[in-house]
C-alpha cells in the first residue's frame, strides 16, 4: 500500500499570496496517477486536479498540479476567500486508492 | 447531469451489519472506463477509501477492511450497495460514494455524494 504525507499539516496564508501543498508518496506512484481534492466544512470533496497536473472541468486556473514519481505539489497562485479549505491527495497508480490526512488552509 | 445519493440507517449497533446504497443518475455503471467507489470520513479526520467496483463488476476493497466489505452493483437500478459487517464505534463516520474515472487500474473520483453520517452506538 502506497502511503501519502501531505505537509505543512496546516498553511497560514492571506488572500492574494501563493500557496503551494505537498504530497510525498512512500514509493513511486506509476504514470503520475496522482489527483487533488478540495472540501469545505459540511461539503462532500471535489476534484481539482488528476494525472499529477491535469485540471478538472470547472477548475479556475489559479490551480495547478505539479511533480512526479514520489514527490507532488498543488499550487494556488493567487489565493481568493473561498480557497480556504482542507485538501487532499489521493493516489490511483496501484488498484487499492490511498489518500494523505490533508493540508489545511487557513486564512492568517 | 451526474448526481449520486448515498442512503442507508444513521445509526446501527455495534456488531450490527451496515448496508448503504448509492444510487446514480447521469451515467451507467455499464459503460466501458467507469467505476462507483465508496470513501468515509470519520468525523475531523481525513479521508479514507473502502471499496470500488469497475463496470466489469470486478472489486476491490482496501486492505485492512477486506473481511468485512463487500461492494455489490445493480445496473438496471443504476445503483451500488456497500455492506459491513460487525460495525464498531471507531466506523462512525461520513460515508461518501462516487463516480470513479478508470485509469487502467486506478482510479480517480470525479463526482461526488452529499455523503450519509452513520454513527454507531449501542
Amino acid at each position: 500500500e502506497i502511503v501519502l504525507t501531505q505537509s505543512p499539516g496546516t498553511l497560514s496564508l492571506s488572500p492574494g499570496e501563493r500557496a503551494t501543498l505537498s504530497c510525498r508518496a512512500s514509493q513511486s506512484v506509476s504514470s503520475n496517477d496522482l489527483a487533488w481534492y478540495q472540501q469545505k466544512p459540511g461539503q462532500a470533496p471535489r476534484l481539482l486536479i488528476y494525472g499529477a497536473s491535469s485540471t478538472a472541468t470547472g477548475i479556475p486556473d489559479r490551480f495547478s498540479g505539479s511533480g512526479s514519481g514520489t514527490d507532488f505539489s498543488l499550487t494556488i497562485s493567487r489565493l481568493e476567500p473561498e480557497d480556504f479549505a482542507v485538501y487532499y491527495c489521493q493516489q490511483y497508480g496501484s488498484s487499492l486508492a490511498t489518500f494523505g490526512q490533508g493540508t489545511r488552509l487557513e486564512i492568517k | 447531469q451526474i448526481t449520486l445519493k448515498e442512503s442507508g440507517p444513521a445509526l446501527v449497533k455495534p456488531t450490527q451489519t451496515l448496508t448503504l446504497t448509492c444510487t446514480f443518475s447521469g451515467f451507467s455503471l455499464s459503460t466501458s472506463g467507469v467505476g462507483v467507489g465508496w470513501i468515509r470520513q470519520p468525523p475531523g479526520k481525513a479521508l479514507e477509501w473502502l471499496a470500488l467496483i469497475y463496470w466489469y463488476d470486478d472489486k476491490r476493497y482496501t486492505p485492512s477492511l477486506m473481511s468485512r466489505l463487500t461492494i455489490t452493483k445493480d445496473t438496471s437500478k443504476n445503483q451500488v450497495v456497500l455492506t459491513m459487517t460487525n460495525m464498531d464505534p471507531v466506523d462512525t463516520a461520513t460515508y461518501y460514494c462516487a463516480r470513479a474515472g478508470i485509469v487502467a487500474a486506478g482510479y480517480y473520483f470525479d463526482y461526488w455524494g452529499q455523503g450519509t453520517l452513520v454513527t454507531v452506538s449501542s
